[in-house]
């Protein structure tokens, strides 16, 4: 069964750092996906990616695959960035799907 | 090319009720899983659906049930639901059987209020 292990649980920070929250796992996966999700809200899907990087936006995700590690990093944060980002590896285990338990961020003005 | 669609996305549903929550794939995507998310806790594998048949089930009581139709469509049922079953229900599509690896999507979810 694929463990997904993801840092840090919660993260305050000031508006404009630069944040990065990192996601392991211990099986291998050909996809991986970062969600977003904001208080009493749906989840957003943000990023897929199998190998190298995505960007969009302020938004940076990098994979790799050999490490079995994967980054989301914002750049020039601001509040409206708060909400819990969850990572997802793809395959590895009977449940097909195995979510990190995210990371809660509040970026405060 | 569309999205995956849940519906209802907001839902308010009394003790002992039954609930049905809808999910469309993505266009050509034969494969459907339910995930439940409740307060504090992660998201947790419900089931998956391919090709019409359910492939796997997580650990839930058969309170818990689906269905999908031939045009790929899932349905999950709760009956006499409980407060516990208050939750964010999370489906995702994919072409092929999400324990293959395969590329996944995801809807927006359905918040379930029992009351």
């Amino acid at each position: 069964k694929n463990e997904v292990e993801q840092s840090p649980q919660n993260l305050t920070a000031q508006e404009g750092e630069f944040i990065t929250i990192n996601c392991s796992y211990s099986v291998g996966i050909s996809a991986l996906h970062w969600l977003q999700q904001h208080p009493g809200g749906g989840i957003v899907s943000l990023f897929m990616l199998s190998s190298g990087k995505k960007k969009h936006g302020r938004l940076i995700a990098t994979i790799n695959i050999q490490e079995k590690h994967s980054s989301l990093h914002i750049t020039a944060s601001h509040p409206r960035d708060s909400a819990v980002y969850i990572c997802v590896a793809g395959g590895g285990g009977a449940d097909g799907l195995t979510f990190g338990k995210g990371t809660h961020l509040i970026i405060q003005p | 090319k569309a999205g995956v669609t849940q519906t209802p996305r907001y839902l308010i549903k009394t003790r002992g009720q039954q609930v049905t929550l809808s999910c469309s794939p993505i266009s050509g995507h034969r494969s459907v899983s339910w995930y439940q998310q409740t307060p504090g806790q992660g998201l947790q594998f419900l089931f998956e659906y391919f090709s019409e048949t359910q492939r796997n089930k997580g650990n839930f009581p058969g309170r818990f049930s689906g269905r999908q139709f031939s045009n790929s469509r899932s349905e999950m049922n709760v009956s006499t639901l409980e407060l516990g079953d208050s939750a964010l229900y999370l489906c995702a599509s994919s072409r092929d059987r999400v324990i293959l690896n395969t590329e996944a999507f995801f809807g927006q979810g359905t918040r379930l209020t029992v009351v």
